[in-house]
């Protein structure tokens, strides 16, 4: 597509429930990023996958969360057993790989609210 | 590990005011750096971004921003601006070369009156 797809766009869920957030990135994108903004918190690096090397788990905040890339092309994030504290707006952001990056281009992100 | 920060959290500036936004990041060898834009209800969007060259890099909608390696910074300029300047703008660096994550900084409130 013509730019990278998040859904949901929001997302209300109960403390305890598992929620699922799904990234389109762009075609030919090797390189995709979630990250989790917060208000006042800036950008919160989360995970990275680079082609089919082995993601860069290194942001997660627990063993809560878990993503996957599947066909080197879309993504979900998982976060299990979700806590009020998860509450924020999930961004994924896709790129050309490697040496070949010029920019990030982001999602809407997915706003998640857990109540 | 790299770092970004950006002193000015919150910025009220009347229109036509001039705007220079702070960004210094700590890193010792060749970085790439990047200013985006969220405006309200929108996705983040880049304004302008720095690989190599001229450290003067101008970007879209008459913002520039200038490299000094000495003081690691890549602060962001407009000389006159205006009510739809009104934004979130972050600061980002990345190591240059290979796959490097990008660092956001936590980014500066601009709110411009009409």
């Amino acid at each position: 597509g013509a730019g990278v797809s998040q859904s949901p766009s929001n997302k209300v869920t109960e403390k305890g429930k598992d929620v699922e957030l799904r990234c389109d990135p762009i075609s030919g994108h090797t390189a995709l990023y979630w990250y989790r903004q917060s208000l006042g918190q800036g950008l919160e690096f989360l995970i990275y996958f680079q082609g089919n090397s082995a993601p860069d788990k290194s942001g997660l905040p627990s063993d809560r969360f878990s993503a996957e890339r599947t066909g080197g092309s879309v993504s979900t994030l998982t976060i299990q057993r979700t806590q009020q504290e998860d509450s924020a707006v999930y961004l994924c952001a896709s790129s050309l790989g490697g040496d070949r990056v010029a920019g990030y281009t982001f999602g809407s992100g997915t706003r998640l609210t857990v109540v | 590990a790299q770092s970004v920060s950006q002193h000015n959290h919150h910025v009220i500036l009347s229109e036509a005011a001039s705007l220079e936004l702070g960004c210094n990041y700590s890193y010792g060898g060749t970085v790439n750096l990047f200013w985006y834009v969220q405006y309200p209800g929108q996705h983040l969007q880049l304004l302008l971004k720095y690989f190599s060259g001229d450290p003067l890099v101008k970007g879209i909608k008459g913002f520039e921003a200038e490299f000094i390696k000495s003081k690691f910074s890549f602060n962001l300029r407009k000389p006159s601006v205006q009510w739809s300047d009104t934004a979130e703008y972050f600061c980002a660096v990345k190591p240059a070369g290979g796959s490097y994550i990008p660092t956001f900084g936590r980014g500066t409130s601009l709110i411009v009156h009409p």
